[in-house]
């Protein structure tokens, strides 16, 4: 199993323009999360899925959109970069069931200029 | 507000000596508290995990201590080694449903030789 993978490992957008950072896991996981993570902020929730065509928001949810049409894929798109969206995007899923672990992709470094 | 509190930001241990790592949290609802570890350039990687139903839990050299009456959770490392150099993150959950985690802001370790 390949786990959670990402893609790109790092991007450098300009201000406006707009991308989607990739997510895929093979463990048939049906839960899934985005995390972005700043330097003395910790992990912070920006959206998450139950299932393939559920999604609801997290802690910081703004400027960014999910989908979740495959129990597999759940892309987050930036639609309007600013430089406050510069930071470490982290992917992660977990298997539905109690106090089950929650497994992390590799991370995407994203800096907006 | 911030639900887990995570001290100290940073710390330094000789090797050999004990890392101590601590949480506290205010939503009585948490029943599932894990630690994630983090090296640079990777993605947090689940290390240990209670439930309040105990008061300690170890594995290895990695012990939880848990203080369910003052809402406080802590990771001790004996013989702390280089290898042990990274980041930890303390979190909880609620068992309610699908629930997500919410982190600590992180402790950067760092082991000298």
């Amino acid at each position: 199993n390949a786990g959670v993978t990402q893609t790109p490992k790092f991007q450098v957008l300009k201000t406006g323009q707009s991308m989607t950072l990739q997510c895929a896991q093979d463990m048939n996981h049906e839960y899934m999360s985005w995390y972005r993570q700043d330097p003395g902020m910790g992990l912070r929730l920006i959206h998450y899925s139950v299932g393939a065509g559920i999604t609801d928001q997290g802690e910081v949810p703004n400027g960014y959109n999910v989908s979740r049409s495959t129990t597999e894929d759940f892309p987050l798109r930036l639609l309007s970069a600013a430089p406050s969206q510069t930071s470490v995007y982290f992917c992660a899923s977990t298997r539905s069931g109690y106090n089950n672990e929650q497994f992390f992709g590799p991370g995407t470094r994203l800096t907006v200029l | 507000q911030q639900q887990v509190k995570q001290s100290p930001q940073s710390l330094i241990v000789q090797k050999g000596g004990i890392s101590i790592i601590n949480c506290a949290y205010e939503n009585t609802a948490f029943d599932y508290f894990p630690w994630y570890q983090q090296f640079p350039g990777k993605g947090p990687a689940l290390l240990i995990a209670i439930r309040p139903d105990v008061s300690e839990k170890k594995e290895g050299r990695f012990t939880i201590s848990f203080n369910k009456s003052a809402k406080q959770f802590s990771l001790h490392i004996m013989d702390s080694q280089p290898g042990d150099s990274a980041t930890y993150f303390c979190a909880a959950r609620k068992n309610s449903g699908y629930s997500t985690l919410t982190f600590g802001k992180g402790t950067m370790l760092l082991v000298s030789p």
